[in-house]
């Protein structure tokens, strides 16, 4: 079984469009998150939500706007995609706030 | 304010020989370290990680870490590499306290390990 998954894995659009990528746990954690890992390898959180509730807001363009419609799932809408929101993203998960968190595969957004 | 260094983003090492990857951290709070390693079109998996209590932290695979304050690092180490260690791998450190950097992690820029025959 899964216990991260994300959709897609594979995200190819034009720039201007407007995309969402989703993620589901089944492990009954309260939190989640997203990730964003750049040409340089370096992950920065974008947002956390713990209990459908916004957490962690880093500084993100509001063009990225994430929607946690119940605990298992935290989707990520973003709109007006730019070229540099190239990138992988990575969901996770974890049981708390703290602690040890489940990473998905990832999605391979390329902007063009 | 959290900050992590890997020294290294590339390592090559050959079957048999020793593994270590460097980490340096920096934490203006207590911090939990962690090492994540990423295999080729997968997630990120927790190798080991490193809270309170005991500073040598052993983790899946026949990986270990070393938690040393006085030279803030967190190194990661194998005795013996094996051809199935190949991939890359992550140094993370979240806060203790209740602060905004509670839970939250921050990355080092990974680490390439390649193992020859």
């Amino acid at each position: 079984d899964t216990a991260v998954s994300q959709t897609p894995k594979y995200l190819v659009t034009q720039m201007g469009n407007d995309k969402s990528i989703k993620c589901e746990q089944n492990l009954g954690h309260d939190t989640m998150y997203w990730y964003k890992q750049d040409s340089k390898k370096f992950l920065k959180i974008m947002f956390s939500y713990n209990n459908k509730e916004l957490i962690i807001n880093e500084t993100v363009p509001n063009r990225f706007s994430p929607k946690s419609p119940d605990k298992a799932h935290l989707n990520l809408h973003i709109n007006s995609l730019e070229l540099g929101d190239s990138a992988v993203y990575f969901c996770a998960s974890s049981p708390t706030t703290s602690g040890r968190k489940y990473f998905g595969p990832g999605t391979r957004l390329t902007v063009l | 304010a959290q900050s992590v260094t890997q020294l290294g983003s590339h390592v090559s090492v050959s079957e048999g020989a020793l593994v270590l990857l460097r980490c340096n951290y920096s934490s203006s709070v207590p911090p939990y370290l962690f090492w994540y390693v990423q295999y080729p079109n997968q997630g990120l998996q927790l190798l080991l990680k490193y809270t309170t209590g005991a500073t040598l932290v052993k983790g899946i695979n026949g990986f270990e870490a070393e938690f040393k304050k006085s030279e803030t690092s967190f190194h990661l180490t194998k005795p013996s590499a094996h051809m199935s260690d190949a991939a890359e791998y992550f140094c993370a450190v979240s806060g203790q306290d209740g602060g905004t950097s509670y839970g939250k992690l921050t990355f080092g820029q990974g680490t390439i390990l390649t193992v020859h025959p």
